[in-house]
């Protein structure tokens, strides 16, 4: 079974510029979030989707962060514009309808740095 | 701000040691309590969970403890590996919105 990918891989860009991500979940999976992880901290929620509708975006700078996932499968991510603090690996991870929450399928992130 | 925290960012063990990593929290009406391994590069990988009406669960190899009494919770691992190098998350879960919400981390290195 492949797991979730993201792209791209790498990032570096200067403040103020936009950016995109894109994740493509487990295939069947219903749930997805989106992560920030700065460096030495642990992940935290970004935005999290069921199928194609938002469940959670509490924590999304909703000024400069956009998120979509037009058709239930795939997702994109949007910093516009970005910051020196926007400096982190964003993650993706994928959940199955009707498994455990606590398992979530994380992707290999997204390194974008912000000069 | 964060609810659960590791006492330690780095823990250094003897392959074939047990090692213990600790993580407290504050947040009493979590229902879950999860421990997460992300190696350098790759995303957080699920070990194992324990729900909060339980004491201690079982995997392979590896043994979560909670103690509610005093809001602590570790994730022993038997006969460490080299491959069990890592940094390592404890998480926890409400069932009433089931979103993650992870600690800082411990980076755990095997010593050949």
């Amino acid at each position: 079974e492949a797991g979730v990918a993201q792209s791209p891989r790498y990032k570096i860009i200067e403040k103020r510029q936009s950016v995109a991500f894109w994740c493509n979940p487990i295939s069947g999976h219903a749930t997805l979030y989106w992560y920030q992880q700065i460096l030495g901290q642990g992940p935290k929620l970004l935005i999290q989707f069921q199928n194609n509708g938002v469940v959670d975006d509490s924590q999304l700078p909703k000024d400069r962060f956009s998120a979509e996932r037009l058709k239930g499968v795939d997702s994109t991510l949007k910093i516009q514009p970005a910051k020196l603090e926007d400096s982190a690996v964003y993650l993706c991870a994928s959940s199955p309808l009707g498994g455990s929450y606590n398992e979530q399928f994380f992707g290999p992130g997204t390194r974008l740095t912000v000069l | 701000g964060e609810s659960v925290g590791l006492h330690l960012p780095t823990l250094s063990v003897q392959e074939g040691d047990n090692s213990i990593i600790n993580c407290a929290y504050s947040n009493s009406a979590s229902d879950y309590f999860i421990w997460y391994k992300q190696e350098s590069g790759k995303g957080p990988q699920f070990i194992i969970d324990i729900r909060s009406n339980m004491d201690k669960r079982q995997g392979q190899r590896v043994t979560v403890l909670l103690n509610k009494t005093v809001k602590h919770l570790s994730l022993q691992i038997a006969a460490t590996q080299p491959g069990d190098s890592a940094v390592y998350f404890c998480a926890e879960n409400h069932s009433n919105d089931y979103k993650l919400s992870f600690g800082a981390g411990t980076t755990v290195t095997v010593r050949a």
